[in-house]
């Protein structure tokens, strides 16, 4: 069963607007953290967010923040302000207790910023 | 503070080669990844140490996969003999002792032809 889903394969957003990824997970564990990570056409992974299930609130990171919907079960990212440079995969990640620490990834979102 | 150093960026070989990649985490991260990264998809997790413990290898393809983490500090994987299905990007991650996040390299993309 596919735990992390992303079901934007591609989005186009404006430049200086904002634009929101979606991502929704699936656990029945009560601890988990969710990460978001960037991946630039270098291939290099880069982290930007972090979201830990017990948190109370939402999770920021300069134009970056989650939008934490535990009984949804949906973590999506909203990138505020958006740069050409943000233009990359984004990927939506979740890290359960049992897993020894490893990420199980989604399909991931490529976004595309236009001048 | 250096990154998590891999090598090669590249490489292309025939199938039924044999191929090596290395890397290097961030001094001082005990847990070290590899995970492949087939073209659209997100990585998936092949090997995890712990130290020079392997951890979790439930997803490594042992009949032609192979990792090791000598000394608890640089890992190589190798992939003997190579099929086109192993052409991917190939990422080492690092994270500190208390797992929070991990660090990734730039990985390997290779070419299997």
């Amino acid at each position: 069963a596919q735990k992390i889903t992303q079901t934007q394969p591609g989005m186009f957003v404006q430049e200086k607007e904002a634009v929101t990824l979606d991502c929704t997970y699936d656990t029945s564990d009560p601890s988990y953290g969710l990460f978001w990570y960037k991946q630039p056409s270098s291939g290099e992974m880069i982290f930007l967010i972090y979201q830990g299930s017990y948190d109370q609130q939402n999770a920021t990171e300069g134009r970056y923040s989650l939008n934490f919907q535990k009984a949804r079960k949906s973590a999506n990212l909203v990138i505020s302000a958006s740069q050409l440079g943000d233009s990359a995969m984004y990927f939506c990640a979740m890290r359960e207790p049992g897993s020894q620490g490893n990420l199980i990834f989604g399909k991931g979102t490529k976004l595309s910023v236009k001048p | 503070e250096a990154g998590v150093a891999q090598s090669p960026r590249y490489k292309i070989i025939e199938k039924r080669q044999s191929v090596a990649f290395w890397c290097n985490p961030i001094s001082g991260h005990a847990t070290l990844y590899w995970y492949q990264q087939i073209l659209g998809q997100g990585p998936k997790l092949l090997i995890q140490f712990q130290n020079n413990g392997v951890v979790d290898d439930s997803q490594l393809p042992k009949d032609r996969f192979s990792a090791e983490r000598l000394k608890g500090v640089d890992s190589t994987l190798k992939i003997q003999p190579a099929k086109l299905e192993d052409s991917a990007v190939y990422l080492c991650a690092s994270s500190p002792p208390h797992n929070t996040e991990a660090f990734f390299g730039q990985g390997t993309r290779l070419t299997v032809v």
